[in-house]
């Protein structure tokens, strides 16, 4: 089965500090992509960063860093020196290279960045 | 414009009636994407146009939903006989093509009394 878990429904953290967001995988398939996604109060899912499952490198897309651990089947989000704006919901998502790249999506991780 | 322009931004109906979504996409993104958002389901996928391919229905929860792409651009999701079970936040998404990043649009949040 194909299935993305995010266990934490909600984190704190405080300004300036850094937070890692879990998420883990299942999947048989080796040919898959992994994003991250946030939503704000807003509702809108705003794109923030992309590792693709044959990548040798964490990817990195200004504060934010995915720590990828294939053997895991983690992939778990960081962001570095929190800010206010950063409080909102975020959904991990994988996407398979033979189904077109409609994404599957964690159950998301509500972070709250506190003054 | 330069985003995914969804409307109507809300939409209340009555039980039964028929409503449509719309989706603008990003001008020349060839993948185009439906999901819906629901406190009790999460994030869920409900079809998916690419190009001039046969569209993926995988996601359809039943008949009474279909969707349709013309020429390649705007789409529209169709819900027949809508049921309270519908009540949801729809959002639209599109990339340049498969496989890459999404972005996505406003969302139309669609209640049904």
């Amino acid at each position: 089965a194909q299935k993305i878990t995010q266990t934490q429904p909600g984190m704190f953290v405080q300004e300036k500090e850094a937070v890692t967001l879990d998420c883990t995988y299942d999947t048989s398939d080796p040919s898959y992509g992994l994003f991250w996604y946030k939503q704000p109060s807003s509702g809108e899912m705003i794109f923030l960063i992309y590792q693709g499952s044959y990548d040798q490198q964490n990817a990195t897309e200004g504060r934010y860093s995915l720590n990828f651990q294939k053997a895991r089947k983690s992939a778990n989000l960081v962001i570095s020196a929190s800010q206010l704006g950063d409080s909102a919901m975020y959904f991990c998502a994988m996407s398979f290279y033979n189904q077109g790249g409609k994404l599957i999506f964690g159950q998301g991780t509500e972070l709250s960045v506190k003054p | 414009g330069a985003g995914v322009s969804q409307s109507p931004s809300n939409k209340v109906t009555e039980k039964g009636k028929d409503v449509e979504l719309r989706c603008d996409p990003i001008s020349g993104h060839t993948a185009l994407y439906w999901y819906r958002q629901s406190l009790g389901q999460g994030l869920e996928f409900l079809i998916y146009f690419q190009g001039n391919s046969a569209p993926d229905k995988s996601g359809l929860p039943s008949d009474r939903f279909s969707a349709e792409r013309t020429g390649g651009s705007v789409s529209t999701l169709t819900i027949q006989r809508t049921q309270q079970e519908d009540s949801a936040v729809y959002l639209c998404a599109s990339s340049r093509e498969g496989n890459t990043e999404a972005f996505f649009g406003q969302g139309t949040r669609l209640t049904v009394v």
